[in-house]
Parts: C-alpha cells; sequence; structure tokens
C-alpha cells in the first residue's frame, strides 16, 4: 500500500537534545513538507522540498533542519535551538509543489521536558 | 482581514441532519480551495477539491462563490462519524518568494450526536 511513514509515534526528550523525526513515502510523489500543529492553531509549514537535494524555508523554520538526500525520504530534526519543540509534527507530500493535495503521514507527538 | 476565516464552531447536529460551513478568503486571486477533514489527535486528509465553482461527492458538497470570496462545505445526511474538524485550505496565487504555499484556516469543529 502506498503511503506516508512517520516515526516516532510519540517522542520524549530533555531539553536541549536534538531530536529528529522520520518521514518516508513510497507514492514517488516530488514534494514532501513539514508541518506543526500546536493546539488550537492552524498549520504552520517549516520547510519543503520541491525535488531531491532541494528545500526551502517554510514560515517557521528556526530551530529545525532538513535533508532530502532521496526522494523518499525528508527527515526533520528538532534542535535544540527551537524555544518551543514540544508539538504535534505532520509530514506530508504531493504529486508537485504548489497543489492542495496532500497526503500526511500519521503524525509524531514531540513532548520536551 | 485574516487570510482564511472559519467558524470554530463547535457546531453540534443530530444525526441526518444537513450542516453547513463557510469559510473566507481574502485573496481574490486564489485559485484552488480544498476542505481536509480532521479526527482528533490524527492527520488531515483530503475530502474535497474546488477548482472552479464547485464539486459533490455524495453527502458532501462544496461550493465557491467568488464573489464574495469564500466557499462552503454542505454535509447531508449527518452521520456520527463525520464528526470531526473541518480545515479549510487556500491556495494563493503564485507571486515571486510565495512558491505558492498553502494557507490554512483553523477548522469547524463538527460533532454529530444520535
Amino acid at each position: 500500500d502506498g503511503g506516508i511513514t512517520q516515526s516516532p509515534k510519540y517522542l520524549f526528550r530533555k531539553e536541549g537534545q536534538n531530536v529528529t523525526l522520520s518521514c518516508e513515502q513510497n507514492l514517488n510523489h516530488d514534494a514532501m513538507y513539514w508541518y506543526r500543529q500546536d493546539p488550537g492553531q492552524g498549520l504552520r509549514l517549516i520547510y519543503y522540498s520541491q525535488i531531491v537535494n532541494d528545500f526551502q524555508k517554510g514560515d517557521i523554520a528556526e530551530g529545525y533542519s532538513v535533508s532530502r538526500e532521496k526522494k523518499e525520504s525528508f527527515p526533520l530534526t528538532v534542535t535544540s535551538a527551537q524555544k518551543n519543540p514540544t508539538a504535534f509534527y505532520l509530514c506530508a507530500s504531493s504529486i508537485t509543489q504548489g497543489g492542495g493535495e496532500l497526503f500526511f503521514g500519521e503524525g509524531s507527538r514531540l513532548t520536551v521536558l | 482581514r485574516k487570510e482564511v476565516e472559519q467558524d470554530p464552531g463547535p457546531f453540534n447536529v443530530p444525526e441526518g441532519a444537513t450542516v453547513a460551513f463557510n469559510c473566507t478568503y481574502s485573496n481574490s486571486a486564489s485559485q484552488s480551495f480544498f476542505w481536509y477533514r480532521q479526527d482528533c489527535r490524527k492527520e488531515p486528509k483530503l475530502l474535497m477539491s474546488v477548482y472552479s465553482s464547485g464539486n459533490e461527492d455524495g453527502r458532501f458538497t462544496a461550493q465557491l462563490n467568488r464573489a464574495s470570496q469564500y466557499i462552503s462545505l454542505l454535509i447531508r445526511d449527518s452521520k456520527l462519524s463525520d464528526s470531526a474538524t473541518y480545515l479549510c485550505v487556500v491556495n494563493p496565487p503564485l507571486r515571486a518568494g510565495n512558491n505558492r504555499k498553502l494557507i490554512w484556516g483553523l477548522g469547524t469543529s463538527l460533532a454529530v450526536n444520535p
């Protein structure tokens, strides 16, 4: 079955530690995205990638980093520089960047203690 | 005016009722529109895409009113399983530097009661 797999689903970390969230897709989509969702807030774009070896900052990229070495994979690192990292992180993909039909993974819920 | 605005609700309706939500958008040149459904603590899932005047899929109808800059979602014969948050998403016109990043509404909460 085609889809997007995010791992881990739940993650607890101490303040000051870097954390990497995995996102893998087998939909053969070119574009991939990372969003963050906080209670009572809309989805906010962290980073997106239109093609392998290319990525762009979204609206709230500070304290995050990504890589896109393979078409299937778009991992997100939450660094210690991110002031308020506790959130629900969603990875998505679409056939091309610029469309609105996104497929989401099940999300990763990060809690920083 | 916010770029995308939705009534947060909650809308509480009995099973079998018809319910409609509106979503207003500020950029009149926006090209396409989408409704996503998000269950509690789950990922959003695409419900409908709207590229012209509207779209219909079973019990769900989305309509676009460009003159008044809103899109609506109508759900007929509500089921208990329709209880969720409905997110309105607008695809803005392509401009230098925006790379057509989607604009997400905060969502409208629907509770269908037995």
